[in-house]
């Protein structure tokens, strides 16, 4: 059970956009509509942030947007602010016999 | 509002066992998939387990398949993740976490998680 591939780091100034990639198979990001995304702030508990690949829950700025293609996801911000520093963490349905879920690593976004 | 509290952490020894629950209130428990994700200190989310709406279909990371059992009582609101043969790499907070649907589709909602530490 491989975790998805996400980049350890990314960083931007205050208002640039940035994106993190989620790199899995066809078994996985690839072969199915249920990426979602997390944020997750120091010592708190992850948060809905992009589910569907692409849909936004109630209440999440629509600075944040995401996307697919083939094999690899991304979430993008945009016009970042301080607060959306944090843990980013994506995760996908993955086919199997059973039940199986998978994440990425997490990437920590830095904002200068 | 949908709230998830779990249950049951501790300190345990290596090769002992332990129950964790999960109370569910704010939404209708059994119309949804349910999972435990953990994360070790320091580290990243990883999958535990997960179970649909009905008992019907269940999954466990390879780190955990024959050693851990996830089941849920839909009368009681309740989800359960009983732990055997802990180990030292077990030790992490564990969180139980709602579904978007009935068979498992994404987590929506999370709880405030339960540490479990291993340790002699």
């Amino acid at each position: 059970q491989s975790a998805l591939t996400q980049p350890a780091s990314v960083s931007g100034s205050p208002g640039q956009s940035i994106t993190i990639s989620c790199t899995g198979t066809s078994s996985d990001v690839g072969g199915y509509n249920y990426v979602s995304w997390y944020q997750q702030h120091p010592g708190k508990a992850p948060k809905l942030m992009i589910y569907d690949v692409s849909n936004r829950p109630s209440g999440v700025s629509n600075r944040f947007s995401g996307s697919k293609s083939g094999n690899t996801a991304s979430l993008t911000i945009s016009g970042l602010q301080a607060e959306d520093e944090a843990d980013y963490y994506c995760s996908s349905y993955r086919s199997s016999s059973t039940l199986d879920v998978v994440f990425g690593g997490g990437t920590k976004l830095t904002v200068l | 509002e949908v709230q998830l509290v779990e249950s049951g952490g501790g300190l345990v020894q290596p090769g002992r066992s332990l129950r964790l629950s999960c109370a569910a209130s704010g939404f209708t428990f059994d119309d949804y998939a349910m999972h435990w994700v953990r994360q070790a200190p320091g580290k990243g989310l990883e999958w535990v387990s997960g179970i649909n709406w009905n008992s019907g279909t269940i999954g466990y990371a390879d780190s955990v398949k024959g050693r851990f059992t996830i089941s849920r009582d839909n009368a009681k609101n309740s989800l359960y993740l009983q732990m055997n043969s802990l180990r030292v790499e077990d030790t992490a907070l564990y969180y139980c976490a709602k579904d978007k649907d009935y068979d498992p589709r994404g987590i929506d909602y999370w709880g405030q998680g339960t540490l479990v530490t291993v340790s002699s």
